[in-house]
């Protein structure tokens, strides 16, 4: 079964900087997708990223980015110049493509912006 | 555009009661539909998944069941609820891409 790690329970960072969020995950797949989800205060799950494993390129969407290892099975989100709305839970995702699977979520990571 | 709703939006119900928690998508047809749930302090865990009318697949055994009475309507339910059903419920489909998944607002379920 794969599993998706994240080892940091809370990250703080000042408003205006750039902060990296690790997840690594594990599988035997050759072909997934891999996610990034907000969880604001409202508890909503919102999609921030996405990177599918066949392509090479780092995904980036405006400040957001992903570093993705393939051989390395990480895959850190990296936020640029921090704003007070980024405040919330982060979580990492891995989805096979077999859609009676589901996503598999990391434990999430608790980003403080210190104004 | 696609809208994934769900109601009610909270809900606090004793022991042994029942449940029904319902889920829809508009803008789409025939979307895969999933439920999760998320306990207090932890991660997503799925519950069922649906690709079609009547069709329910269930990752975990428990006391709820999930019914699909139409193309983009979800229910989540439980004849007899018990207090570790607390937790939020999450309902999701898979996007026009089909392997990324979107979420609704959620139901935060308190048992008493």
């Amino acid at each position: 079964a794969q599993t998706v790690t994240q080892s940091q329970p809370e990250m703080s960072v000042q408003e205006a900087e750039t902060v990296t969020l690790s997840c690594t995950y594990d599988t035997s797949e050759s072909d997934y997708y891999l996610f990034w989800y907000k969880q604001p205060p409202s508890r909503q799950m919102i999609l921030v990223i996405r990177q599918e494993a066949y392509k090479q390129q780092n995904a980036t969407e405006n400040r957001f980015s992903v570093n993705f290892q393939k051989a390395a099975k990480s895959f850190s989100l990296k936020i640029s110049d921090s704003q007070l709305g980024d405040a919330a839970m982060y979580f990492c995702a891995y989805y096979s493509g077999g859609g009676a699977d589901g996503l598999t979520f990391g434990k999430g990571t608790h980003l403080i912006i210190q104004p | 555009s696609q809208t994934i709703h769900q109601w009610p939006a909270t809900l606090v119900q004793p022991v042994g009661s029942p449940l029904s928690l319902e889920c829809t998508v508009e803008g789409t047809s025939n979307p895969n539909l999933y439920w999760y749930r998320q306990a207090a302090g932890r991660g997503l865990q799925l519950l069922f998944y649906s690709v079609g009318i009547g069709q329910i697949s269930s990752e975990v055994p428990q006391n709820l069941s999930a019914s699909r009475p139409q193309d983009r309507q979800f229910i989540l339910s439980s004849k007899k609820l018990l207090l570790s059903d607390s937790g939020f419920y999450l309902c999701a489909w898979d996007g026009d891409r089909g392997y990324e998944q979107y979420f609704g607002p959620g139901t935060r379920l308190t048992v008493t």
